[in-house]
């Protein structure tokens, strides 16, 4: 069984669009977390939550919307893409804030 | 604020030979330290973790690291690569206090393995 899953893989779409990106875990854990890695592999922490509560949110746009319905999903919403979104967007758990964290697969987005 | 530097963008080892990748880190306290390693299309996987126990730490798959304070460095090692290590390796700082889960990375180091 996955222990955190993204859905989509892969994400195509164009300038201005809105998209979202799924993250579940079924690991129990009370912390998850989005980042982002840019074409030089470069990973930055985005958001993070624990309980469904925000912890973390680091200097992203306005346009960048996380929603937490329950401990177990994290989603990602992204309003009006721009060209510079194209990245790797990877979801995360962890047991708690200081425990190591469980990483999906990521979600590969590109912008037309 | 805690920062990781790791030194080399690239390493290429022949198979069964030792592998060192280096890393050095800045904190005003006693750092949680990390390596994940990136296989190609997958997502991170923890190989090791020091967080002020021993000093000489043992991971997954034959990695260890050593934690040296006085030179600030936390190095990567495995004594015989195989062709599976090939993968994007990252040096990863835990950020304190109200940021606690905040992972910082370094670089990352794309390690090469020969046959």
């Amino acid at each position: 069984d996955t222990a955190v899953s993204q859905t989509p893989k892969y994400l195509v779409t164009q300038m201005g669009n809105d998209k979202s990106i799924k993250c579940e875990q079924n690991l129990g854990h009370d912390t998850m977390y989005w980042y982002k890695q840019d074409s030089k592999k470069f990973l930055k922490i985005m958001f993070s939550y624990n309980n469904k509560e925000l912890i973390i949110n680091e200097t992203v746009p306005n346009r960048f919307s996380p929603k937490s319905p329950d401990k177990a999903h994290l989603n990602l919403h992204i309003n009006s893409l721009e060209l510079g979104d194209s990245a790797v967007y990877f979801c995360a758990s962890s047991r708690t804030g200081n425990q190591p964290q469980h990483f999906g697969d990521g979600t590969r987005l590109s912008i037309l | 604020a805690q920062s990781v530097t790791q030194l080399d963008s690239h390493v290429s080892v022949s198979e069964g030979t030792p592998v060192l990748l280096r890393c050095n880190y800045s904190s005003s306290y006693s750092p949680s330290l990390f390596w994940y390693v990136q296989h190609p299309n997958k997502g991170l996987q923890l190989l090791l973790k020091y967080t002020s126990a021993a000093t000489l730490v043992k991971g997954i798959n034959g990695f260890e690291a050593e934690f040296k304070k006085s030179e600030t460095s936390f190095h990567l090692t495995k004594p015989s690569a195989h062709m599976s290590d090939a993968a994007e390796y990252f040096c990863v700082v835990s950020a304190l206090g109200n940021q606690g889960g905040k992972l910082i990375f370094g670089q990352g180091t794309e390690l090469s393995v020969k046959p």
